[in-house]
């Protein structure tokens, strides 16, 4: 298994430009989220999704919008990037259940906004 | 959820333990405790978890207090690659609402 996969690694981008981050998973996860980090902090959530069709509002879900057609794909998208996006964004998937809690994180994408 | 304290930074000799500190006061009877770490510029890795019974895996070991408000994550011969930020989070099994990751120590392993 791939596990979690991410695409692009890194990306730079100019004030309001829009992009889409890929996220993958080949668990069969009915769980997956977005979280972002930014420097020296922890882990904010964005959006999280409990099954195909469904997402719902994390923290910070502001300038972002999620959709979930698949099992398998959590695309997130930024339509008017603002510098204050700038940060690296994770994605995870998890089953339900009694192991909910164990999210499998992706590498990472690591977004500049210029 | 119930909150979570942890020290900001721990420093650990190769070889030896690297004990771990969580406070958790407010933690409900159906709450897990959960160890997460995070490898610099990687994503966050699952370690361990537990409820009330001390627990052990190829990882660590996490060891709960008896009233449950207090956990240490138990890192038995800490390695240069340990050298990482841990997160303590205190979560149910029910609900929808995901983990919520606080600030963690970040634990530097020194040869």
């Amino acid at each position: 298994n791939a596990g979690v996969t991410q695409t692009p690694k890194f990306r730079i981008l100019k004030i309001g430009q829009s992009m889409t981050l890929q996220c993958a998973q080949d668990m069969n996860h009915n769980y997956m989220y977005w979280y972002r980090q930014d420097p020296g902090m922890g882990l904010k959530l964005i959006y999280y999704s409990v099954g195909a069709g469904i997402t719902d509002k994390g923290e910070v879900p502001n300038g972002y919008n999620v959709s979930r057609s698949t099992t398998e794909d959590f695309p997130l998208r930024l339509e008017l990037a603002a510098p204050s996006q700038t940060s690296v964004y994770f994605c995870a998937s998890s089953r339900q259940g009694a192991r909910l809690n164990e999210q499998f994180f992706g590498p990472g994408t690591r977004l500049t906004v210029l | 959820d119930a909150k979570t304290t942890q020290p900001t930074s721990m420093d650990c000799a190769e070889g030896r333990a690297a004990n771990l500190p969580c406070n958790h006061s407010t933690i409900s009877g159906n709450e897990y405790v959960y160890w997460y770490r995070q490898i610099h510029s990687q994503g966050p890795q699952y370690i361990i978890h537990g409820l009330k019974n001390n627990e052990t895996n190829e990882m660590a070991s996490l060891i709960i207090t008896e009233d449950r408000k207090s956990s240490t994550l138990i890192l038995p011969h800490a390695t240069l690659r340990d050298t990482a930020v841990y997160y303590c989070i205190v979560r149910s099994l029910s609900g929808n609402t995901p983990l919520v990751f606080g600030k963690g120590t970040r634990l530097s392993v020194i040869a």
